[in-house]
């Protein structure tokens, strides 16, 4: 089964700063797909972001992208001029495109804190 | 266009009653998975319905259960609750298999007491 593993439960930046967090994922396919996902107070679940893992160009969205690294299996995202609305739990996603179907695997969670 | 909506908002029931949750999909998406989330276990997947038949099933006991109609509405219903399974539940949906991602509804808080 897949795992994924997000090793900073908690993390703040200054408004207008940049800040990357963590994920790392434990799986033996080689075709899924990588997703970031946002959860402020209001419970809904965001998505921030996406990679395909058969794609080696990391993904950009605007003020966020991604640190793909298939073969250390590190997954992470950084934030860039951070703003106040950026504040939020964040889940990073692991999504197989041969086993488990089309769930979603997610890790425990980063809390991020943005100072004005 | 409407999202994912899901109701109630908040739920409160007694130990060994039963609960029944709803979430309406954005239109055209046909497959619904639920999602339990907790401070302990994080969140958790449950199942998923594509099409009203169950493509997907998660390793949580048989007093969890859910369907989905043929306009692609999902409900799910716990029986014989428990402490334990108060929580935040999660519907989200997509238009096929979720390589683009799913888009969640805000959830049910579900308390048990």
């Amino acid at each position: 089964a897949q795992t994924v593993t997000q090793s900073q439960p908690e993390m703040s930046v200054q408004e207008a700063e940049t800040v990357t967090l963590s994920c790392t994922y434990d799986t033996s396919e080689s075709d899924y797909y990588l997703f970031w996902y946002k959860q402020p107070p209001s419970r809904q679940m965001i998505l921030v972001i996406r990679q395909e893992a058969y794609k080696q160009q990391n993904a950009t969205e605007n003020r966020f992208s991604v640190n793909f690294q298939k073969a250390a299996k590190s997954f992470s995202l950084k934030i860039s001029d951070s703003q106040l609305g950026d504040a939020a739990m964040y889940f990073c996603a692991y999504r197989s495109q041969e086993t488990s179907g089309s769930r979603l695997t997610f890790g425990e969670g980063t809390q991020l804190t943005v100072n004005p | 266009k409407a999202g994912v909506t899901q109701t109630p908002r908040y739920l409160i029931k007694t130990r060994g009653q039963q609960v029944t949750l709803s979430c309406s999909p954005i239109s055209g998406h046909r497959s619904v998975s639920w999602y339990q989330q907790t401070p302990g276990q994080g969140l958790q997947f449950l199942f998923e319905y594509f099409s009203e038949t169950q493509r997907n099933k998660g390793n949580f006991p048989g007093r969890f259960s859910g369907r989905q109609f043929s306009n692609s509405r999902s409900e799910m219903n716990v029986s014989t609750l428990e402490l334990g399974d108060s929580a935040l539940y999660l519907c989200a949906s997509t238009r096929t298999g979720g390589t683009y991602g799913y888009t969640f509804g805000s959830g049910t808080r579900l308390t048990v007491v």
